[in-house]
């Protein structure tokens, strides 16, 4: 049992190249979660999934994308990359069940955007 | 916006010195979150508080849920180099209406430094 992977871990591009982050879960959980974490400024959601098939905007989901086309993955893309896309990003998942908020967390991906 | 302050923002203490943090709200809660994250990690859950009033325990971590719904604090006990990390508070992000799909808000987290 793994939990929430993330892949790759670390990744430097050029501005305006595109790429897709990849987090897998193998709790069987329904929602899903995508995060970028930046300095002194917490944990802010770009897009989240509440199942398969679907997706829906967070706080922050300007420059990005996701998909999800199978329950056990989340997909992030960046298609134009921005220096301001520079960041740690993190996928959490979370099992629907009663009142629990309980979100469980990727190691995350380090993306330097040049 | 919702917001959560944590306080304070960083502290640098001697190994075996207990820790309090807080976090408060400005909106009432009816769910708390602790989560620790080590360099180079995701965050890790490390307390869950779902009840005002309720004082959970886990290993050396006491964690409150403060009776007036907008507050809950941390405490480490005999603190020892490996507590190192930033510690974040999170609990449900707001709704205009209907469910909130367990989208939660984080504070901007503590950065605990233990010198041994």
């Amino acid at each position: 049992n793994a939990g929430v992977t993330q892949t790759p871990k670390f990744r430097v591009l050029k501005t305006g190249q595109s790429m897709t982050l990849l987090c897998a879960q193998d709790m069987n959980h329904e929602y899903m979660y995508w995060y970028r974490q930046d300095p002194g400024m917490g944990l802010r959601l770009i897009h989240y999934s509440v199942g398969e098939g679907t997706t829906a905007k967070g706080e922050v989901p300007d420059g990005y994308n996701v998909s999800r086309l199978k329950k056990q993955n989340f997909l992030l893309g960046l298609e134009s990359a921005a220096p301001s896309q520079t960041s740690v990003y993190f996928c959490a998942s979370r099992i629907e069940f009663g009142s629990s908020y309980e979100q469980y967390f990727g190691p995350g991906t380090r993306l330097t955007v040049t | 916006g919702q917001q959560l302050n944590q306080s304070p923002q960083s502290m640098f203490i001697q190994e075996g010195e207990d820790v309090s943090m807080n976090c408060t709200s400005s909106s009432i809660f009816n769910t708390w979150l602790w989560y620790k994250q080590e360099p180079g990690e995701g965050p890790v859950l490390l307390i869950a508080l779902y009840k005002a009033g309720e004082l959970t325990s886990n290993g050396r971590l006491t964690a409150q849920f403060g009776i007036t719904r907008k507050d809950s604090f941390l405490n480490i006990s005999a603190s020892i180099p490996s507590d190192v990390g930033i510690y974040f508070c999170a609990g449900p992000a707001a709704r205009a209406g209907g469910t909130s799909y367990g989208k939660l808000t984080f504070g901007q987290g503590t950065i605990l430094t233990v010198h041994p």
